[in-house]
């Protein structure tokens, strides 16, 4: 069964920087297009960018918001998958999430159980 | 950008039908995946591809799309399925959520 784990959410400063992860198993991890989602307090759900297989070419797609500010990396090599975040603001205040990408006009899932980050003074 | 509206709340009677609207232009031409998520706890997908039911999603979840709506129904509602759901689309290589429903089982 695939399971994706995300870790490293923190508080950080507006203007500061955090990267968080997120380790899959139970899949094949370099076959897969993975996401990022987030999700600030009571609110909807946010698509964050999207990384595409090295297979598929390894594009990288960002939401208009985080585009300049934020990188999707991956290490097939450990299963992980990154998100950078730069230049921090509050409103980057959300649950984050990762989670599986099926491709062109696909579905997200699974998701990861969601990592914290606070961005306050 | 493309927006989805959903209503923000549909309440429904124990055992009652309910039905949630993710409303866009000419989103009938699009493939429509549905979440549910329950307080506290990430998405799960409930439909793919507009009508399509992952395993282990029970057959009382359905969904249609067509012209400018795609809608969630959920028959013979349980207590158990009280939580947000959303629509999602892709556009433009963009991918994009509704605004989300909350369902209340009354």
């Amino acid at each position: 069964e695939e399971r994706l784990v995300e870790s490293g959410g923190d508080l950080v400063k507006p203007g500061g920087s955090l990267r968080i992860s997120c380790v899959a198993s139970g899949v094949s991890f370099r076959d897969s297009w993975m996401a990022w989602v987030r999700q600030a307090p009571g609110k909807g759900l946010e698509w964050v960018g999207r990384i595409k297989s090295k297979t598929s070419g390894g594009a990288i797609e960002y939401a208009a918001p985080v585009k300049d500010r934020f990188t999707i990396s991956r290490d097939d090599s450990r299963s992980t998958l990154y998100l950078q975040m730069n230049s921090l603001k509050a409103e980057d205040t959300a649950v984050y999430y990762c989670a599986h990408d099926f491709g062109v006009s696909n579905w997200l899932g699974p998701w990861g159980q969601g990592t914290l980050v606070t961005v306050s003074s | 950008s493309y927006d989805l509206t959903q209503p923000v709340s549909e309440s429904v009677a124990l055992g009652q039908t309910a039905r949630i609207t993710c409303g866009g232009n000419n989103i009938g031409s699009k493939s429509v995946h549905w979440y549910q998520q329950k307080p506290g706890q990430a998405p799960v997908l409930v439909i793919n591809r507009n009508t399509n039911r992952p395993s282990g999603i029970p057959e009382r979840f359905s969904g249609s799309n067509s012209g400018n709506t795609a809608t969630l129904t959920i028959s013979r509602a349980q207590v158990g399925d009280d939580a947000d759901y959303y629509c999602q689309v892709w556009d433009s290589s963009t991918c994009v959520f509704g605004t989300g429903t909350k369902v209340t089982v009354l």
